[in-house]
């Protein structure tokens, strides 16, 4: 079992859906990433974070320590939205990162 | 905007050669990792450094060895080619223990 498991793995949906990308996690850790990676391009950080939620533009991500659960959440959904979404934790036993395998989203317009 | 920068962005090489790539940051980052990806998977760490003349292995050396003599300079560099190298070579940095990652854009390596 992977220590980081995303879900789902693909997700397809259209213009101005809400979307939900989930992140579970087994170790104990001192932050979790939230990264964005479009087909060809480089990755880039969207959130990092150790409790509670964050919100910038129409992206809110939230995380539950005790859960060891994180969820990225996208409102009023676009087809430039559409890429893959990475999360990755910090472990806190020797400060490595654990990378999920990332969801793919297409949004159809 | 990420200061962070890779070169090549695309190599095509024959077996056997040798080559470097280049990571460059400039916004002082004590970290910095090298990874690997291949086409729609995920990505696994090569090498990583906490600081100038400090560099480790990751999951997937790969054949490979860096560098950290500069704080901004992170050179990936692959002794003798082979087309299993062939991949997406993505250099990062992050300030701190715990920090925001900053990605370049990628080398994409072909070995013929």
């Amino acid at each position: 079992k992977n220590e980081v498991e995303q879900s789902p793995q693909n997700l397809t949906a259209q213009e101005g859906e809400f979307i939900t990308i989930n992140c579970s996690y087994s170790v104990g850790i001192s932050a979790l990433h939230w990264l964005q990676q479009h087909p060809g391009g480089g990755i880039v950080s969207l959130f990092m974070l150790s409790s509670g939620k964050k919100k910038h533009g129409r992206l809110i991500a939230t995380i539950n320590i005790q859960e060891k659960h994180s969820s990225l959440h996208i409102t009023a959904s676009h087809p430039r939205d559409s890429a893959v979404y990475i999360c990755a934790v910090m472990a806190d036993s020797n400060y490595q990162l654990i990378w999920g395998a990332g969801t793919k989203l297409i949004i159809k317009p | 905007e990420a200061d962070i920068y890779q070169t090549p962005r695309y190599l095509v090489i024959g077996t056997g050669k040798k080559i470097t790539l280049e990571c460059s940051q400039t916004m002082g980052h004590d970290k910095m990792y090298w990874y690997q990806q291949d086409p729609g998977m995920e990505l696994h760490l090569i090498h990583y450094s906490y600081g100038v003349n400090s560099t480790e292995k990751g999951d997937l050396s790969s054949e490979s060895t860096v560098s950290r003599i500069r704080t901004e300079h992170f050179p990936l560099t692959l002794e003798s080619a082979r087309p299993s190298h062939t991949s997406q070579y993505l250099c990062a940095s992050s300030a701190g223990v715990i920090g925001e990652l900053f990605f370049g854009e990628g080398s994409r390596l072909t070995v013929l």
